[in-house]
């Protein structure tokens, strides 16, 4: 069955301080996609990454970067030098890939991690 | 640059009311669904679409309903709000499977 794991409910750190965020995920198919959400106080959902199951390439962008390693069933999320504009709820989505059009890839979210980046 | 827009963004109802969340998508994505949070349950799905026409069940659809005559639009219904349905609702879209998924702005909703 499809699950996500983000065992850290809550994190504070201080700014400048790096800090990663784990995921881990339940699959039992080959395909699948990966992803990260910002959710600031504010309350909207913003798009951070996507990652399909056959790219276990790093990604870098900015401070931001993620380790994906499947040998783990892991998408790991790391913020370097951490500023108060951080502060959010960060979710942790898998999507798996259906063979008919008319299913719908059911996405699954992790229950979030609260980062908060204290000045 | 509208993305999804969803509204309203806050919404007060009496226990027994009932009333539509309205979504409207302006990049042409076949895939539309709405989804609830809660504190601590993360998103969980309530209905999808996966095209004009074609609607099903998510995880969670007891006590809404949804139609999708347009690509645009996907409205979701609550047809007689209970405490229970005091929720955080999100509008979304995406071009299909394994596509980004992009959300709405959210509608805070609260029966009483």
């Amino acid at each position: 069955a499809q699950k996500v794991t983000q065992a850290q409910t809550e994190i504070s750190v201080v700014e400048k301080e790096d800090v990663t965020l784990d995921c881990v995920y339940e699959t039992r198919d080959t395909t699948y996609y990966l992803f990260w959400y910002k959710q600031p106080p504010s309350g909207e959902l913003v798009f951070l990454i996507r990652r399909n199951s056959f790219d276990e390439q790093n990604e870098i962008s900015g401070r931001y970067s993620w380790n994906f390693q499947k040998s783990t069933s892991s998408f790991n999320f790391t913020i370097t030098a951490s500023q108060v504009v951080d502060s959010a709820v960060y979710f942790c989505a898998l999507s798996e890939a259906y063979v008919m059009k008319t299913s719908y890839d059911k996405v699954i979210f992790g229950p979030g991690t609260s980062l908060s980046v204290i000045p | 640059n509208a993305g999804v827009t969803q509204t309203p963004k806050f919404q007060v109802l009496k226990t027994g009311q009932s009333m539509t969340l309205q979504c409207a998508q302006d990049m042409n994505h076949e895939y539309m669904s709405w989804y609830r949070q809660d504190p601590g349950m993360g998103l969980r799905l309530i209905h999808y679409s996966v095209g004009a026409g074609i609607t099903d069940q998510g995880e969670v659809p007891n006590g809404y309903n949804v139609s999708r005559s347009t690509t645009e639009d996907f409205p979701l219904r609550l047809l007689s709000a209970a405490p229970s349905q005091t929720s955080v609702y999100f509008c979304a879209s995406s071009y299909g499977q394994g596509n980004t998924i992009y959300f709405g702005e959210g509608s805070w909703l609260t029966v009483v």
